[in-house]
């Protein structure tokens, strides 16, 4: 299986400020990752696939670079609605597999 | 507007079994590839079960294969999961998904809509 890691597991950060992510995959994936934000009660949503490609209706501050096993993402001028947990995932091979997650916090 | 509504879930006790479903308005399920995903309390997100558009490949994860079977009707337009031998590990919000842009193992778009999620609790 290949096996994500996501760090950090949590921050804290400041609206306006820049946010970024990382996801290392065990074995390349090529560009098969995607990113994906959770709220509470609602329905996951997917941000940005295939490394870099912005979901539609997804705010450009938003941002995915990288491939083969190092992925980030980048999340300028942090707005309060981005306070959330993040979930970076692998699409190249089954069994499809998340990173653990990262929450991001008000600082 | 894609629109995953999940039902199904509740309070069972180890041992037994539930059946999960998803249906889906605003677009059919046929042809696509449809996938269930979980997320355990305090835990992360975690893929179960994938099922093609055409029925023809079907994926399980090691820890629910044997147990879990996933299933369409793409006349009722909706996607199952017959949840057997339940634990308490089992206890989670299950998501059904649908995943865009698939191959035979892959997907460039990875899980574009999903669901709300139905809890499942399992608990003597």
């Amino acid at each position: 299986d290949i096996q994500m890691t996501q760090s950090p597991s949590s921050l804290s950060a400041s609206i306006g400020d820049r946010v970024t992510i990382t996801c290392r995959a065990s074995q390349s994936i090529t560009s098969y990752l995607n990113w994906y934000q959770l709220k509470p009660g609602k329905a996951p949503k997917l941000l940005i696939y295939a490394s870099f490609t912005l979901q539609s209706g997804v705010p450009s501050r938003f941002s995915g670079s990288g491939s083969g096993t190092d992925f980030t993402l980048t999340i300028n001028n942090l707005q309060p609605d981005d306070f959330s947990t993040y979930y970076c995932q692998q699409s190249y091979n089954f069994p499809w597999t998340f990173g653990q997650g990262t929450k991001v916090e008000i600082k | 507007q894609v629109q995953l509504v999940e039902s199904g879930g509740g309070l069972v006790k180890p041992g037994e079994s539930l059946r999960l479903s998803c249906a889906a308005s605003g677009s059919t399920l046929s042809g696509f590839h449809m996938n269930w995903i979980r997320q355990a309390p305090g835990k992360g997100l975690e893929w179960l079960s994938y099922i093609s558009g055409t029925r023809d490949y079907i994926m399980y994860a090691e820890s629910v294969r044997g147990r879990f079977t996933i299933s369409r009707d793409n006349a009722k337009n909706s996607l199952f999961l017959e949840l057997n031998s339940l634990r308490a590990e089992d206890t989670a919000v299950y998501y059904c998904a649908r995943a865009v842009g698939c191959s035979a193992t892959s997907c460039s778009k990875g899980f574009v809509y999903w669901g709300q999620g139905i809890l499942v609790t399992v608990s003597s």
